[in-house]
């Protein structure tokens, strides 16, 4: 069981909004740091796609949004499309562990 | 560009140990750290530890502790991971990845080597 709580699978249909919640405790996203998301898709490396809970890297579209509020983040996508199904994952750190941490990930399914 | 090449697949026996590499190039290397990233197949993505590219400080995960070293080689902009004492469910796919601190985002990725432990 993750410290930061990811429901395992989400779907939607093209063109829908779908959000991914990760929940964490007062010890991480709570305590105030910062939650970062990436997207990995089938078969390749984990790439960056929200940091510093909503700012995009450049070349990430702005269909990809996150927030943040009290001990949960939010990572939402608009318009899905099919190149979107992929592995998401929460990251941030935890001051009991003195260390960081992936949420579990969250299978995205375009249906 | 940004990139980090890592080494090829390996295939070791159970007790054994692997090094990955890890080779850095298109930003000054001795200004960011490296940290390695498990997944073994079909599972999430676990942190092992960092390493600081400027003075080769290493921080490991509690989980980690005691069979894996991390160093780096600033003559040539590689990062390292050895894992020692390996076990069959060590066989994982091992990243690494540029982070300006131990607890920052990891905003360039390697693509992965295939550690495979088997008797």
């Amino acid at each position: 069981q993750s410290v930061l709580t990811q429901p395992p699978s989400v779907s939607g249909a093209p063109g829908q909004r779908v959000a991914i919640s990760c929940t964490g405790s007062s010890s991480n996203i709570g305590a105030g740091y910062d939650v970062h998301w990436y997207q990995q898709l089938p078969g390749t490396a984990p790439k960056l796609l929200i940091y510093a809970n909503s700012n995009r890297p450049s070349g990430v579209p702005d269909r990809f949004s996150g927030s943040k509020s009290g001990a949960s983040a939010s990572l939402a996508i608009t318009g899905l499309q099919a190149e979107d199904e992929a592995d998401y994952y929460c990251q941030s750190y935890d001051n009991r562990l003195s260390d960081s941490l992936f949420g579990g990930g969250t299978k995205l399914t375009v249906l | 560009q940004v990139q980090l090449v890592q080494s090829g697949a390996e295939v070791k026996r159970p007790g054994a140990s692997v090094k990955v590499s890890c080779k850095a190039s298109g930003y000054t290397f001795t200004s960011y750290g490296i940290s390695w990233v498990r997944q073994a197949p079909g599972q999430g993505l676990e942190w092992m530890g960092w390493v600081s590219g400027y003075n080769g400080n290493a921080k490991y995960a509690q989980k980690a502790q005691g069979r894996v070293t991390m160093t780096t080689d600033s003559s040539t902009n590689t990062a390292y991971m050895e894992l020692r004492s390996l076990r069959s469910d060590d066989t994982a796919v091992f990243y690494c990845a540029r982070r300006y601190t131990a607890y920052a985002q990891a905003d360039y990725w390697g693509q992965g080597t295939l550690v495979t432990v088997s008797s």
